[in-house]
């Protein structure tokens, strides 16, 4: 099992290009997360899928659109980048959906893609 | 911002020693997790403990949680050079699964 995977590993964009961060999992769970990571920031919840074909938005949502293509796939798009989204951005998958568990699963965390926005 | 917080920022210790890190949060919670991440990696699971517990172990790690103040922490006994990475807080509430992450405590043990 790959657990969960993202695509690319590294990006460079200039301001107001668009991008689709892929991320993947095989451990057939059925919530999704994304995150950004900023130095001395930790990382904040942009957008969370409970269950395929819900999502939700999280802490800082702006500027980002997500689709839950099927339980596998949870893509994260920026429509025009802003160097204030350059950052490490991580997906992460659990077992807990929506009118589950008591949200006491782990999560798993894909190695990240490091974006930067010039 | 929903975010804890977790205390010291930064701990350098020797091999041998043992690392205390502190954590707080702001909202009731079901679980308060601790991950571990090296540098340029993804975080990993540590351990997990349940609101209605007030101290877990695993292997050199010790975890306690006051629900009445809110707080955490996390031990590691006889750390080790590999212990050396970025260890963050993470409260769950809720049944979505989602977690509010602390901001880390950097640790690095000298051989």
């Amino acid at each position: 099992n790959a657990g969960v995977t993202q695509t690319p590993k590294f990006q460079v964009l200039k301001t107001g290009q668009s991008m689709t961060l892929q991320c993947a999992q095989d451990m057939n769970h059925n919530s999704m997360y994304w995150y950004r990571q900023d130095p001395g920031m930790g990382l904040r919840l942009i957008y969370y899928s409970a269950s395929e074909g819900t999502t939700d938005k999280g802490e800082v949502p702006n500027g980002y659109n997500v689709s839950r293509l099927n339980k596998r796939e949870f893509s994260l798009r920026l429509e025009s980048a802003a160097p204030s989204q350059t950052s490490v951005y991580f997906c992460a998958s659990s077992e807990s959906g929506s009118g589950g568990s008591l949200g006491t699963d782990t999560q798993y965390f894909g190695p990240g893609t490091r974006l930067t926005v010039l | 911002s929903q975010q804890g917080e977790e205390d010291p920022q930064a701990l350098s210790i020797q091999e041998g020693e043992n690392a205390t890190m502190n954590c707080s949060y702001k909202t009731s919670i079901n679980n308060l997790q601790w991950y571990r991440q090296n540098s340029g990696r993804g975080l990993v699971h540590l351990i997990l403990i349940r609101s209605n517990e007030r101290e877990k172990h695993s292997g050199r790690l010790r975890v306690t949680l006051d629900t009445s103040k809110k707080s955490s922490s996390l031990l590691i006994t006889a750390s080790r050079a590999a212990d050396t990475a970025s260890y963050f807080c993470a409260s769950g509430s809720g049944n979505t699964g989602k977690l509010i992450f602390g901001q880390g405590t950097t640790l690095q043990v000298k051989p």
